[in-house]
């Protein structure tokens, strides 16, 4: 069964610093990933997605992933963060034999200091 | 563009009552999904439907049913509600489904329900 984790709840960072938001999922095919991120009482909004070919896929406001199969990883990063970057993100697999059942993480929450 | 529309936006709902929330989008997307957000869980797959006239299970379907008449809408309903259907739900479509599958999906606002 296919599965996707969000090892930490909350990552504090200070502004301007670099962020990661760990994401580890558990497939039988080949994945396709994506990330997501939701303000205060809004629906979720893409950021990026890993499909095939190079394992560093860029997104939305500066974020990138890096897709690690070895480690079936898909780890989300921003080289300088942002206070506005706050906000909750969610890791998701969509298992490419099944297009139906994509499933999400957990969340986590991403918090920038001033 | 709209893109998906969700009402109510909030309800207050006796349990045992019946309520429909509604989702429309109008992306012309193929594919749509209901699902609910709770602490700590994230979100999970209520049902989904990857074309109009097609609607399959989710990871959590009991108590919950839909239709899809139509490309535009897909309304949830839950038959009896009870206190445990308390949740943030958001309805999503994608333009994917078996054609595509690797498209992102797109959400709507979000409907907080709270069954007493």
């Amino acid at each position: 069964a296919q599965s996707v984790a969000q090892p930490e709840d909350q990552v504090n960072v200070a502004e301007g610093n670099p962020l990661t938001v760990k994401c580890t999922y558990s497939v039988s095919g080949n994945p396709y990933l994506f990330w997501y991120v939701q303000y205060p009482n809004r629906g979720l909004q893409f950021l990026l997605k890993y499909i095939t070919g190079d394992n560093l896929v860029k997104g939305s406001y500066g974020f990138e992933a890096e897709f690690n199969k070895s480690q079936t990883s898909f780890h989300l990063k921003k080289p300088s963060a942002l206070v506005s970057d706050s906000a909750l993100y969610f890791c998701a697999v969509r298992e490419t034999r099944s297009a139906s059942k994509i499933i999400f993480g957990s969340g986590t929450r991403l918090s920038i200091r001033p | 563009i709209a893109g998906i529309t969700q009402a109510p936006t909030s309800q207050i709902l006796a349990a045992g009552r019946r309520m429909t929330l509604r989702c429309t989008q109008d992306m012309r997307h193929n594919a749509m999904y209901w699902y609910r957000q709770d602490l700590g869980l994230g979100l999970r797959l209520i049902h989904y439907s990857n074309t109009a006239g097609t609607t399959g299970k989710g990871e959590v379907p009991d108590g919950y049913s839909v239709s899809r008449a139509n490309t535009d809408d897909f309304p949830l309903t839950l038959a009896s509600a009870v206190p445990s259907q308390t949740s943030v739900y958001f309805c999503a479509s994608s333009d994917s489904g078996g054609r595509a599958p690797y498209n992102e999906q797109f959400f709507g606002p979000g409907t907080r329900l709270t069954v007493l």
